[in-house]
C-alpha cells in the first residue's frame, strides 16, 4: 500500500485566497483525522471522520474551516478565506478504527502570506 | 494545566543511554498513543497502549491507568533516535508538547 497520500504538499498563497488540502487514506481504514501543527501550539486534531461521517469537529479553529468526506477514498480540508495565522503543517492520518494505530500522511505546508 | 504534559521538553544523550521520556495526563483515556517525528516532519506511530507495557526492539512503553502515566524507554540509543516523541491521549485525542531527543555520537 502507498501509504496515506496527501497534497499539495507545499502550498503558498495569499490572504483572502481559498485554500484546499487533500487526502486520500489507506485503503479499508475506517477512520480518517485531520491534523494541524504548529511551533506554537504543537499537534492539534482538528476533526475526525468514521465511515465517512464527520464524528467531533470541535478542533475546526471557525467557520473558515471545512472538511468533506465524500467516499472512503478521498477527504478535503478547505480554508476559505485563508489568514496568516492558519500557516502550518497540516497532517491527515487514518487508521482501521478510532483507537486503532494511526498511519500519518507527509503533510502539507501552507504558507499564508 | 494543559491536559497531556511530557517531561523532559529537551534531552541530550550520548550514544547508547538509556533513555525515559514520561507523560502525564488528566484526562479520561480508552488508549494512549506515542508518536515519532523525524527531524524532516515525517510523523510515525510507535505504540498505542492501554494498559501494561508493550516493547519493539530498543524501545519500551509502559502505563500506569491508576496513576494516569506513561513512560517511553529507548534501551542503547542511537543518533537515529534522534527525532521528536510525542505522547497523545484518547478518548478525546490530545497531544503532548513533544520531547525533544538528541543522541550524540
Amino acid at each position: 500500500d502507498a501509504g496515506v497520500i496527501q497534497s499539495p504538499r507545499h502550498e503558498v498563497t495569499e490572504m483572502g485566497q481559498e485554500v484546499t488540502l487533500r487526502c486520500k487514506p489507506i485503503s479499508g481504514h475506517n477512520s480518517l483525522f485531520w491534523y494541524r501543527q504548529t511551533m506554537m501550539r504543537g499537534l492539534e486534531l482538528l476533526i475526525y471522520f468514521n465511515n465517512n461521517v464527520p464524528i467531533d469537529d470541535s478542533g475546526m479553529p471557525e467557520d473558515r474551516f471545512s472538511a468533506k468526506m465524500p467516499n472512503a477514498s478521498f477527504s478535503t480540508l478547505k480554508i476559505q478565506p485563508s489568514e496568516p495565522r492558519d500557516s502550518a503543517v497540516y497532517f491527515c492520518a487514518s487508521s482501521r478504527d478510532y483507537t486503532d494505530t494511526q498511519y500519518f500522511g507527509p503533510g502539507t505546508r501552507l504558507t499564508v502570506l | 494545566k494543559n491536559e497531556v504534559e511530557q517531561s523532559p521538553q529537551n534531552l541530550t544523550a550520548q550514544e547508547g543511554e538509556f533513555i525515559t521520556i514520561n507523560c502525564s495526563y488528566s484526562v479520561g483515556i480508552s488508549a494512549l498513543h506515542w508518536l515519532q517525528q523525524h527531524p524532516g516532519g515525517g510523523i510515525v506511530s510507535l505504540f498505542m497502549l492501554s494498559s501494561g507495557k508493550k516493547k519493539h526492539g530498543r524501545l519500551i512503553a509502559t502505563i500506569n491507568i491508576q496513576e494516569k502515566h506513561s513512560s517511553l524507554h529507548i534501551t542503547a540509543s542511537h543518533p537515529r533516535d534522534s527525532a521528536v516523541y510525542i505522547c497523545a491521549a484518547t478518548e478525546k485525542l490530545v497531544f503532548g508538547k513533544g520531547t525533544k531527543l538528541t543522541v550524540n555520537p
